[in-house]
């Protein structure tokens, strides 16, 4: 069962721009989130997480926003960068356990 | 500074065989972590290392599939009679010590493994 979705596989965007990645989560009981970005060839990095406790977390450019009653969280790029196309994951964790469930990822490729 | 390395880089092998994944974690990290990632879907929790001890294999798919840690540093995941279905990139992660809060798991490159 898949219980972080990403539903949209890619998304494309002018540099400068803003870029919105989008993540949906059936399970009520996750309380924490993370974002990874991937570029090919190489694992996972770690982007930016946000703890239940908060809708809101920023670091740099970047800003999780969570929407706890929805399900839903999002990753804003502001301003957005050749050097962010990637493949971003979003991935939760129920409690401090350590079998985090990842979505299927989105493809964000940033044209100059 | 070293990052998490995982060797070989590629394995192919034949339906049936047996192979071995190696991971080598970033030194000092004491947790350990596996995953797959089957075409188009996102990494899949197979089994967590604490030091030496697989403290949480709940995503181990079958008993084909067994991992090793034994000096709490190096690990080594097992696949038996390997099947087509087995194809897919098996990420190594590690991390300072095990929890999912506030605690950074970072990445090998992953080995992608192909079954004919």
């Amino acid at each position: 069962d898949q219980q972080v979705k990403q539903n949209s596989p890619s998304l494309s965007v002018q540099e400068g721009r803003i870029s919105i990645l989008n993540c949906d989560y059936t399970n009520s009981m996750f309380d924490y989130f993370l974002w990874y970005k991937k570029y090919p060839a190489e694992g996972p990095t770690f982007l930016i997480s946000i703890s239940s406790i908060k809708d809101k977390n920023e670091d740099g450019r970047f800003t999780v926003f969570l929407n706890k009653s929805a399900k839903h969280l999002s990753l804003h790029i502001v301003p957005s960068q050749p050097g962010d196309s990637a493949v971003y994951f979003c991935a939760a964790s129920e409690g401090n356990n350590n079998d985090m469930r990842f979505g299927a990822g989105t493809r964000l490729t940033v044209k100059p | 500074g070293a990052g998490v390395s995982q060797t070989p880089s590629n394995k192919v092998t034949e339906k049936g065989k047996y192979v071995e994944l190696r991971c080598d974690p970033i030194s000092g990290h004491t947790a350990l972590y596996w995953y797959r990632q089957s075409l188009g879907q996102g990494p899949e929790f197979l089994i967590y290392f604490q030091g030496t001890g697989a403290a949480d294999d709940s995503g181990l798919p079958n008993d084909r599939f067994f991992a090793v840690r034994p000096e709490g540093s190096v690990s080594t995941l097992k696949i038996q009679r390997t099947e087509r279905g087995d194809s897919a990139v098996y990420l190594c992660a590690s991390s300072l010590t095990g929890g999912a809060y506030y605690n950074e798991q970072f990445f090998g490159p992953g080995t992608r493994l192909t079954v004919l």
